[in-house]
């Protein structure tokens, strides 16, 4: 079994409409994030959690928020989905002191 | 602007050459960490780098931090098409607890 699993694994939607993304872990770790890649962009930090009750902003939050529901459970949302939000998500964990990441398999959103 | 720049963007060579991918910054890093992505799934880390001037090797992967920790290079030899992918690289600054990604070198490897 994964050690990151995110779902959907694709999702289609429409301009105004809200998203949520879910993010589970087994590997035990703190630290929590979301990441959106786009092409020729690389991977862009949206949020991040270090535990249960830590959520910190990322370079391009705006339009997005997070739950840390549990230390397993990290979701993404979109209040209202708006077409340059098409884009890939990414989950990922990491545990310190060198914090190597773990990604989950993405989810392709796409909104019209 | 992103933090690290990748070059080159894009590299397409046969099977059987060696290449290497540059990654680079005017800001220092605690850690720098080199991912392979495939199409359709999430990235996997080939290695970490720590120690400035550090080299590692991951058979016929090199990696090297640079002696001031502010770029990182890898080298392939004698490429094989199953090299073939996204190459990120990604440093890590323990002040701001965070990772910032370069924009990727997409590698093929034609047989």
């Amino acid at each position: 079994d994964a050690d990151v699993t995110q779902t959907p694994r694709n999702r289609i939607t429409k301009t105004g409409k809200r998203i949520m993304l879910e993010c589970s872990q087994t590997k035990g770790h703190d630290r929590m994030y979301w990441y959106r890649q786009d092409p020729g962009l690389g991977l862009r930090l949206i949020y991040y959690s270090f535990d249960v009750k830590d959520i910190n902003k990322g370079e391009i939050s705006d339009g997005y928020s997070v739950s840390r529901q549990a230390q397993a459970k990290f979701s993404l949302s979109l209040e209202s989905a708006i077409p340059n939000q098409t884009a890939l998500y990414f989950c990922a964990t990491s545990e310190p002191p060198i914090n190597e990441q773990f990604f989950g398999p993405g989810t392709r959103l796409t909104v019209l | 602007t992103q933090l690290l720049e990748q070059s080159p963007q894009f590299l397409s060579i046969q099977e059987g050459e060696n290449l290497t991918v540059y990654c680079n910054s005017s800001s220092v890093f605690s850690s720098l960490q080199w991912y392979r992505q495939e199409p359709g799934e999430g990235p996997v880390l080939l290695v970490t780098v720590v120690t400035g001037g550090e080299v590692k090797k991951l058979k016929r992967l090199t990696f090297q931090f640079g002696d001031a920790r502010k770029d990182s290079s890898l080298h392939i030899t004698a490429a094989q098409t199953g090299d073939t992918g996204l190459y990120l690289c990604a440093g890590y600054k323990v002040n701001f607890n965070k990772f910032y990604f370069g924009s990727g070198t997409k590698l093929n490897v034609k047989p």
